[in-house]
């Protein structure tokens, strides 16, 4: 069956380091995204790619980073520059722009040591 | 900007009780709207969507209608099993190009046997 794989499940950070949180799919979708979620709050975007190779900020990018080199593989960087990690990280793709439905792997959870 | 307004939670219930989950939006545009419903430890997945004004969405029992003159999207369900417990999230994306999806803040649903 078509999905997303997000790895790992847990993961835990030192003070200033950089951890990479990795998101697969095989639905051949176009776009895919990076979400935080927070206890009691809704999901905020922060990075989005329609295509490989392109990608743009969302709403909370600061400290993050991503790249697309591949259609199926979108990997987020928490770096040291982002003060509160501590978050359920979810990766979704679609298949392309608009009002199409999102799909979203099983999250992971990332803590600080 | 766009947004969501969802019913604050936690909404608890006796099973076999009728469910609502209040969800009103505002948007510039004519958005489709959605339903997402993420479990314990898991991300999100589509419960249902409608595209255009006066569609009702429907799955698993659940069911909620596009409201355009009261911009609402209220999810219902007329019998609830222990197994719905889950948050909620109601979410909308405009169509045309990119556009991202807002999502409101997740009513948690709590069904006690």
């Amino acid at each position: 069956d078509g999905g997303i794989t997000q790895s790992p499940k847990y993961l835990f950070r030192k003070e200033g380091q950089n951890v990479t949180l990795s998101c697969e799919q095989n639905l051949n979708h176009d776009a895919m995204y990076w979400y935080r979620q927070d206890p009691g709050q809704g999901l905020r975007l922060i990075y989005y790619s329609q295509i490989v190779n392109d990608f743009q900020k969302g709403d909370i990018a600061e400290g993050y980073s991503v790249s697309r080199e591949k259609k199926e593989s979108f990997p987020l960087t928490v770096t040291s520059a982002q003060k509160n990690p501590t978050a359920f990280y979810l990766c979704a793709s679609s298949i392309g722009q608009g009002s199409q439905p999102q799909h979203f792997g099983d999250g992971t959870r990332l803590s600080i040591l | 900007g766009n947004s969501v307004t969802q019913m604050e939670g936690p909404v608890t219930l006796s099973e076999e009780a009728f469910l609502t989950i209040n969800c009103t939006y505002t948007a510039t545009g004519y958005p489709s709207l959605f339903w997402y419903v993420q479990y314990p430890g898991e991300g999100l997945q589509l419960l249902l969507k409608a595209t255009k004004a006066d569609d009702k969405g429907s799955n698993k029992g659940f069911e909620a209608t596009y409201r355009k003159e009261t911009t609402s999207f209220h999810l219902e369900k007329g019998s609830v099993q222990v197994s719905d417990s889950a948050v909620y999230f109601c979410a909308l994306s405009e169509s045309g190009g990119y556009q991202k999806v807002t999502f409101g803040t997740g009513t948690k649903l709590q069904v006690i046997p």
